[in-house]
């Protein structure tokens, strides 16, 4: 499969816990995002990295929130101290930058479920 | 700021009639305008893109300036296009998408 790939795709915790979610982009795709879906709504956006610089951040990714692509390659999101409020599904995205297109349609990994008890 | 308008939750209609999902956005830039889809236990996936001006399953919407929509239409609705649809915008200057609330369209046979 060459799509965008996320693990875990469900993951439990307990309230305080820190947790790390991984994505893998589609290979040479150099642009990646994450964002957060909850019930009945669309996505939204957290952060953006082109290849390993983090090049926006929401106002929703509060200081808990950390993201990394060290290499270029791969993400993670981490999760520090999590509240039943984090409690969403976690969206990793990614889109190629082609020379002469400009165009921003991104690709979706299957998503990492997140429940705090 | 950038925002996106669905104002339908749920659009249900009958096999063969057409359907409409409705799309407006804000935004003072030159937007681009997507509609990605949602099957049953998928992926979201890009389901067309203004720029394209392609027809994808049936399914076409015209980016209107003017009235700042992007509707989605298709003339003859099928049970397999049951599904979450998701209007986002993007645009020059910023490079994330900006989504609305999503329109769950229900096809009856």
């Amino acid at each position: 499969d060459t799509g965008v790939s996320q693990d875990p795709r469900h993951k439990i915790t307990k309230r305080g816990q820190n947790v790390t979610f991984r994505c893998d982009p589609i290979s040479e795709h150099n642009r990646l995002y994450w964002y957060r879906q909850t019930l009945g709504q669309g996505p939204e956006f957290l952060t953006y990295f082109q290849n390993e610089a983090q090049l926006e951040k929401s106002r929703l990714l509060s200081d808990r929130f950390s993201a990394e692509r060290p290499k270029g390659s791969f993400s993670t999101l981490e999760i520090q101290r999590t509240e039943q409020g984090d409690s969403a599904m976690y969206l990793c995205a990614s889109s190629p930058r082609l020379a002469g297109v400009s165009s921003n349609e991104q690709f979706f990994g299957p998503g990492t479920r997140l429940t705090v008890l | 700021a950038q925002r996106v308008t669905q104002p339908e939750k749920l659009l249900s209609v009958f096999k063969g009639a057409p359907v409409e999902l409705k799309c407006n956005y804000s935004y003072s830039g030159s937007p681009e305008l997507f509609w990605y889809v949602q099957y049953s236990r998928q992926r979201l996936q890009l389901l067309l893109r203004h720029i394209s001006r392609e027809s994808i399953k049936g399914f076409t919407a015209d980016l209107n300036k003017g009235e700042t929509s992007f509707h989605l239409k298709k003339p003859f609705a099928q049970e397999e296009d049951s599904a979450m649809y998701y209007c986002a915008l993007s645009g020059t200057g910023f490079q994330k998408l900006v989504f609305g609330t999503g329109t769950r369209l229900l096809v009856s046979p």
